[in-house]
């Protein structure tokens, strides 16, 4: 069956970086586009970045745009987000989710979600 | 950037009820690329419906999606204890993808 798994959460200073990834298993990963969806505490669903299933098209939500890098490693079946210059606003709990779509038939909705990693910025 | 605008905040139901969410964008949703998902406390979204009104697989028939162009529902037949959550409808189909701020279905 599908999973994903994320981690690298934790406690972080602001200013500072972070990496969190997202491990796949049960699907051919590198098939599949992979987004990154973030929840502040108490709060909605805000999509933060994609990477298509060959890494060659990105595209980043303007809020964390500059500050935030996907990527994925086809050979581990692990996605990434580095997020540098951490802001209190970055608080939250991270989602990896899978796009629907194989291949370049893609920029769909998102057929399964890990259960997320909590990032809390505060010094 | 395509905003997605919910209605109402929050429900107050009871098991058994029909519910209908409302789900309206700021400017019409090409090809219907328009999903509902479920969320509850803890928990990770699951998607219910896509392209509007398509179920995802293992959603009950109770749930049923509808609309287009900019006006979108979401309606749950009858309600069972489970569906008690939070329920988001989302754009995609170009970047960037959003969602809206989320109807809150609570017990009565």
């Amino acid at each position: 069956q599908v999973q994903l798994v994320e981690s690298g959460g934790g406690v972080v200073q602001p200013g500072r970086s972070l990496r969190l990834s997202c491990a796949a298993s049960g699907f051919t990963f590198s098939s599949y586009a992979m987004h990154w969806v973030r929840q502040a505490p108490g709060k909605g669903l805000e999509w933060v970045a994609v990477i298509s299933y060959d890494g060659n098209n990105k595209f980043h939500a303007d809020s964390v745009k500059g500050r935030v890098t996907i990527s994925r490693d086809s050979s581990k079946n692990t996605l990434y987000l580095q997020i540098n210059s951490l802001r209190a606003e970055d608080t939250a709990v991270y989602y990896c989710a899978r796009d629907r779509g194989r291949y370049l038939d893609w920029l769909f909705h998102f057929d399964y979600w890990g259960q997320g990693t909590l990032v809390t910025v505060s010094s | 950037e395509i905003v997605l605008t919910q209605s109402p905040g929050t429900l107050s139901l009871s098991p058994g009820e029909r519910v209908t969410l409302s789900c309206r964008a700021s400017q019409s949703v090409s090809s219907s690329y328009l999903a509902w998902y479920q969320q509850k406390p803890g928990q990770a979204p699951r998607l219910l419906i896509y392209g509007a009104s398509s179920r995802a697989t293992g959603i009950p028939d109770r749930f049923s999606g509808s609309g287009s162009g900019t006006d979108f529902t979401l309606t749950i037949s009858r309600l069972e204890p489970e569906d008690f959550a939070v329920y988001y409808c989302q754009h995609y189909g170009s970047s960037p993808w959003t969602f809206g701020q989320g109807t809150k279905v609570e017990i009565k």
